[in-house]
């Protein structure tokens, strides 16, 4: 199975801040990497497929990089509507993986 | 416009096997490229990927849960059903379902249901 890491776990910051969440695999995925934002109580929202693609409807300040095995998600300047919990999820193999989430909170 | 919905029990005891379906619209997986998957989370923890099906009947499971999960669908009924047995406390989660593609390959998921709480209790 291919593993998923994030990091920070937690990350504090200021509405208005530059934010840049991690995700790890443990092997190449090429990019076949997503993100989701989750508040509580709903379900899943995807902002960025294939490592860099925006879905459609996401802020532009939601950005995604990398290739391979390490991979990032920003946010270009905080919103207050931003402070959620962050996953990464592989797609690349013939089984899904996900990271187990960087929740990211007010300072 | 695409819709998911889970229905199902919300209580269920240790042993006893879990059957959740999936009913959505907007979309059908007779249709070439489509797929329904499950996803759980457990109160508080991360997401956990359990099963996937595609519009061609592949099938894809976990493989910490493959020899407790089935995945079917009735694509007369616009139904997903996911089924689990031996049901454990560990098991209580909010269960998802959510839409995905394949193009040539594998997509995320980009639309989900609102998900169902199910507690695996005595």
């Amino acid at each position: 199975d291919i593993q998923m890491t994030q990091s920070p776990s937690t990350l504090s910051a200021s509405v208005g801040d530059r934010v840049t969440i991690t995700c790890r695999a443990s092997q190449s995925i090429s990019s076949w990497l997503a993100w989701y934002q989750q508040k509580p109580g709903k379900a899943p929202k995807l902002l960025i497929y294939k490592a860099s693609s925006l879905e459609s409807g996401v802020p532009s300040r939601f950005s995604g990089s990398g290739s391979g095995t390490e991979f990032t998600l920003t946010i270009s300047s905080l919103q207050p509507d931003d402070f959620a919990t962050y996953y990464c999820q592989q797609y690349n193999s013939y089984l899904i993986t996900f990271g187990q989430g960087t929740r990211l909170e007010i300072k | 416009q695409i819709t998911l919905k889970e229905s199902g029990p919300t209580l269920v005891k240790p042993t006893q096997t879990l059957t959740l379906t999936c009913t959505f619209s907007g979309f059908s997986l007779s249709t070439s490229g489509v797929g329904v998957g499950w996803i759980r989370q457990p109160p508080g923890k991360a997401l956990e990927w359990l099963a996937l099906i595609y519009w061609d009947d592949d099938k894809r499971y976990s493989p910490s849960l493959k020899s407790r999960l089935t995945i079917t669908k009735d694509t007369s009924k616009n139904q997903v059903v996911l089924t689990m047995t031996n049901m454990d406390p560990v098991d209580t989660a909010t269960y998802y379902c959510a839409h995905t593609r394949y193009s040539g390959y594998d997509c995320p998921f980009d639309y989900w249901g609102q998900g169902t709480l199910v507690t695996v209790s005595s």
